[in-house]
């Protein structure tokens, strides 16, 4: 079982279009982030999530919108990509005050703008 | 804010030798401290955690860090470098309870035969 999974795992597309990228948690954690991983493999957080309420939301573009329907899903809309969208997407999550600190991170979606 | 900074953007080590990236951290509060390896092409895996309890932390793998205040560092070690240990690895503080980590740029490992 998949404990944090992201979708798609690739993906390429073109200047100007829109996307999404989904993810979703089945550990039961409270919080979930979006990180950015440029190709020096520089980690940025984007966004954070607890309870479906956002909690941080760092200098990004607001051509990203995350969108948290429920705890276990955080998904990340992008409009009108450009090139240096281009990066691989994390998603992570984590569960608050318990002392298990830490963050589960899915596999990452590659994002390739052209 | 806390910040993590990992010296030496590569490191290369012989198979069975040691291993030893460093980490030094900025933090205004006691924080929790982190390092995560990353293989080619996977997400970040945890290694181990110093959360306030034990200075010496003893994580997956065989790796171990010692959180040292006075040095405000944060190394992580293994006695023999295995040729699987070749991968990105990252250090990252958060000041308090994980919602806002942040990493280090990373220290890419090479492991020679």
């Amino acid at each position: 079982d998949t404990a944090v999974s992201q979708t798609p795992k690739y993906l390429v597309t073109q200047m100007g279009n829109d996307k999404s990228i989904k993810c979703e948690q089945n550990l039961g954690h409270d919080t979930m982030y979006w990180y950015k991983q440029d190709s020096k493999k520089f980690l940025k957080i984007m966004f954070s999530y607890n309870n479906k309420e956002l909690i941080i939301n760092e200098t990004v573009p607001n051509r990203f919108s995350p969108k948290s329907p429920d705890k276990a899903h955080l998904n990340l809309h992008i409009n009108s990509l450009e090139l240096g969208d281009s990066a691989v997407y994390f998603c992570a999550s984590s569960q608050r005050g318990t002392g298990d600190y830490g963050y589960t991170f899915g596999s990452g979606t590659r994002l390739t703008v052209v | 804010a806390q910040s993590v900074t990992q010296l030496g953007s590569h490191v290369s080590v012989s198979e069975g030798a040691l291993v030893l990236l460093r980490c030094n951290y900025s933090s205004s509060v006691p924080p929790y401290l982190f390092w995560y390896v990353q293989y080619p092409n996977q997400g970040l895996q945890l290694l181990l955690k110093y959360t306030s309890a034990a200075t010496l932390v003893k994580g997956i793998n065989g790796f171990e860090a010692e959180f040292k205040k006075s040095e405000t560092s944060f190394h992580l070690t293994k006695p023999s470098a295995h040729m699987s240990d070749a991968a990105e690895y990252f250090c990252a503080v958060s000041p308090n309870n994980n919602n806002d980590m942040r990493f280090g740029a990373g220290t890419r490992l090479t492991v020679k035969p």
